[in-house]
């Protein structure tokens, strides 16, 4: 049992450039979100997913899509980087998407945008 | 102001310690409180969850919301270096995550440090 993973640990992008930061659960979780963290600013949520082709958005979504086309997977997508989104992002899931379930965390993601 | 308030420290403390970390929430919505662990670069681990008001215990870790006073804590007893990591208060209008009052609210994190 893997838990959350995440690829790549670490990317730098330039200006402009687009990604995709890969998310993977096999806990059979319906429920996955993705976070940013930075200094002084705590965890925030960008997207999350409660199923398999539902999506919707979180706190800060601007910049991020995000699908989900199966239960295991959650890509986020960076469709043209900026330095402001130099962050480090976290994929988390959980079974129900309730208060009562736990959320699961990967190991994140480090991205510099240059 | 933020909704949630978390002082980031550093908080250093001697083995064996008791540990008092604290978050206060602007948001009287709010009924579901957690607080997880999260070591230096890794992700974030739950370590408790407390429903309304009230205590809860778990071996050393106690957690405590008083919703009168928009103010939840965390002791932390007999405190080893192993329990050297930054600790995030989280929390939630709403039982079902998702929606403007489901989404978890984090604070910054207090980072604490523990010596032997």
């Amino acid at each position: 049992n893997a838990g959350v993973t995440q690829t790549p640990k670490f990317q730098v992008l330039k200006t402009g450039q687009s990604m995709t930061l890969q998310c993977a659960q096999d806990m059979n979780h319906e429920y996955m979100s993705w976070y940013r963290q930075d200094p002084g600013m705590g965890l925030r949520l960008i997207h999350y997913s409660v199923g398999a082709g539902i999506t919707d958005q979180g706190e800060v979504p601007n910049g991020y899509n995000v699908s989900r086309s199966t239960t295991e997977d959650f890509p986020l997508r960076l469709l043209s980087a900026a330095p402001s989104q130099t962050s480090v992002y976290f994929c988390a899931s959980s079974y129900g998407g309730t208060a009562t379930d736990t959320q699961y965390f990967g190991p994140g993601t480090r991205l510099t945008v240059l | 102001q933020k909704e949630v308030e978390q002082d980031p420290g550093p908080l250093s403390v001697p083995e064996g310690a008791i540990v008092s970390l604290n978050c206060t929430y602007s948001n009287s919505a709010f009924q579901y409180f957690m607080w997880y662990r999260q070591y230096s670069r890794k992700g974030p681990e739950l370590l408790m969850y407390t429903y309304s008001s009230g205590n809860k215990e778990d071996g050393r870790f106690t957690a405590q919301v008083d919703k009168s006073s928009k103010y939840i804590s965390l002791f932390i007893r007999d405190s080893q270096p192993s329990d050297s990591a930054t600790y995030l208060c989280a929390m939630s209008a709403s039982y079902n995550y998702g929606g403007s009052q489901g989404n978890l609210i984090f604070g910054k994190g207090t980072k604490l440090s523990v010596k032997p």
